[in-house]
């Protein structure tokens, strides 16, 4: 089975311009979280969705958003971006909120790199 | 809220020797999980064992196991017979066991970076 898949690997943009990272789970999977790792730092907690509703946000401004979509695939907004945006964006699947579903397994990430 | 410390930047330990990564956290959650993950160069962070915190007896998988503290709010990392494939950044990571449907998500510490010297 594949695991959790992110595109693209790596993106280029310029300082006030908007991205759009992509996230598809582990089959069977339906919850969705996403995290930022500046380099040097451990993941920080942006968002987490199940079943296409937003359960869980992290202290992220209102620059991020996400949605997730009915294959319970997801997508990570960033507007106006800034420099202190540039991370690694990190996206995890786990197959539910309770009980044994609570294991989150990552994906390769995506490099953001803001000029 | 919740933080986990990890003290310890760099490490580094002979090939088939015997490491232990240290990791404090604070809460007053009396229910959680605790995870230990590895991220090599390739950027895969990989889940490397999980406690909870209910459960007394120390985690162990394979290499790897932990030595689990609950009074003391710490949760160490052994890796016995350490192998070059085991070079990696590891991340000590924290999460409350909430009801049914909450969110579920993970406090990390600052990472570990493991070399294992041939």
């Amino acid at each position: 089975d594949a695991g959790v898949t992110q595109s693209p690997t790596h993106l280029i943009k310029t300082r006030g311009q908007h991205v759009t990272l992509r996230c598809s789970p582990i089959s069977g999977h339906k919850s969705v979280s996403w995290y930022q790792q500046v380099l040097g730092q451990g993941p920080q907690f942006i968002f987490q969705y199940y079943e296409k509703e937003e359960r869980g946000r992290g202290n992220f401004p209102d620059r991020f958003s996400a949605r997730q979509f009915p294959n319970y695939s997801s997508e990570l907004n960033v507007n106006a971006l800034l420099l202190g945006d540039s991370a690694l964006y990190l996206c995890a699947s786990s197959s539910g909120l309770a009980g044994i579903h609570y294991e989150q397994y990552f994906g390769p990430g995506t490099r953001l790199t803001v000029t | 809220a919740q933080t986990v410390t990890q003290s310890q930047p760099e490490m580094s330990v002979q090939e088939a020797e015997t490491v232990t990564l240290s990791c404090t956290y604070d809460t007053s959650e009396n229910n959680y999980y605790l995870f230990w993950y590895k991220q090599p160069p390739s950027r895969q962070m990989i889940l490397v064992i999980r406690q909870e915190a209910y459960k007394q007896q120390n985690a162990t998988e394979n290499r790897f196991s932990v030595n689990f503290q609950k009074a003391a709010k710490s949760f160490s990392l052994k890796i016995s017979d350490s192998q070059l494939g085991d070079t990696a950044m590891y991340f000590c990571a924290f999460m409350k066991r909430l009801a049914s449907g909450s969110a579920r998500q993970l406090t990390f510490g600052s990472g570990t970076q493991l070399t294992v010297l041939p």
